[in-house]
């Protein structure tokens, strides 16, 4: 069966530092995989998606990057982290058919 | 792009029906999800509707109405477990399922 694991759980990090959020999916091949964000009481904010190895896509222009260096692997960057970085990251995984399958979330605080 | 219409908030009582509703609209249409999020928790799949009319899956059922844009997720025999964000997401069709989520609508079931 497929799973979908993204860590850490939960950061505190101060203004303009580094961030660094990992999802790696297992049981499947070349999942479309994406990366949500969810402000505190707003709804998911899609923030990037990818079709395959090093095909990174842009919805909004932010202070955040992604990367994905393996199949099953995607990670998302900061260089820099703003206060309004704060918020509810969520990884997800499909198969381009139909449901998006969620990790389990990564709470970012930015101080 | 999309736009996509749901009530903020609703409340409703224990043992009771509610429906939410969502109005979108989007560049071509694939079909709509319904997800349930509760706090602190990333969302989870409740439907997927493609053709016209109501589908059941136990205490909840959902509508579509492709011509009018509109899908409501009925919930019957409430529960207290049922507190939750309730998120209406069309996918439209961009040529990659790319899941646009409205804001939601956080019911609060009380006894």
């Amino acid at each position: 069966s497929q799973t979908i694991h993204q860590w850490p759980a939960t950061l505190v990090q101060p203004v303009g530092s580094p961030l660094s959020l990992e999802c790696t999916v297992e049981g499947t091949s070349n999942p479309n995989l994406y990366w949500y964000r969810q402000a505190a009481g707003r709804g998911l904010q899609l923030l990037f998606y990818s079709v395959g190895i090093g095909q990174i896509s842009s919805e909004v222009p932010q202070n955040l990057s992604a990367s994905r260096p393996q199949d099953r692997q995607f990670i998302l960057s900061s260089k820099k982290l703003l206060l309004s970085d704060s918020g509810f990251y969520l990884c997800a995984w499909s198969t381009g058919s139909g449901e998006l399958f969620f990790g389990e979330g990564s709470r970012l605080t930015v101080l | 792009g999309q736009n996509i219409d749901q009530p903020t908030e609703m409340t409703a009582t224990e043992g009771a029906i509610v429906q939410i509703n969502c109005t979108y609209q989007t560049s071509g249409f694939n079909g709509l999800f319904w997800y349930q999020q509760h706090a602190g928790e990333a969302p989870t799949f409740l439907s997927y509707n493609v053709l016209d009319g109501l589908e059941e899956k136990g205490r909840f059922s959902s509508f579509l109405s492709r011509s009018k844009g509109y899908s409501y997720l009925l919930l019957k025999e409430l529960q207290m477990k049922d507190s939750a964000s309730y998120l209406c997401a069309p996918w439209g069709n961009t040529g990659f399922q790319k899941l646009v989520f409205g804001t939601g609508t956080r019911l609060l079931v009380s006894p």
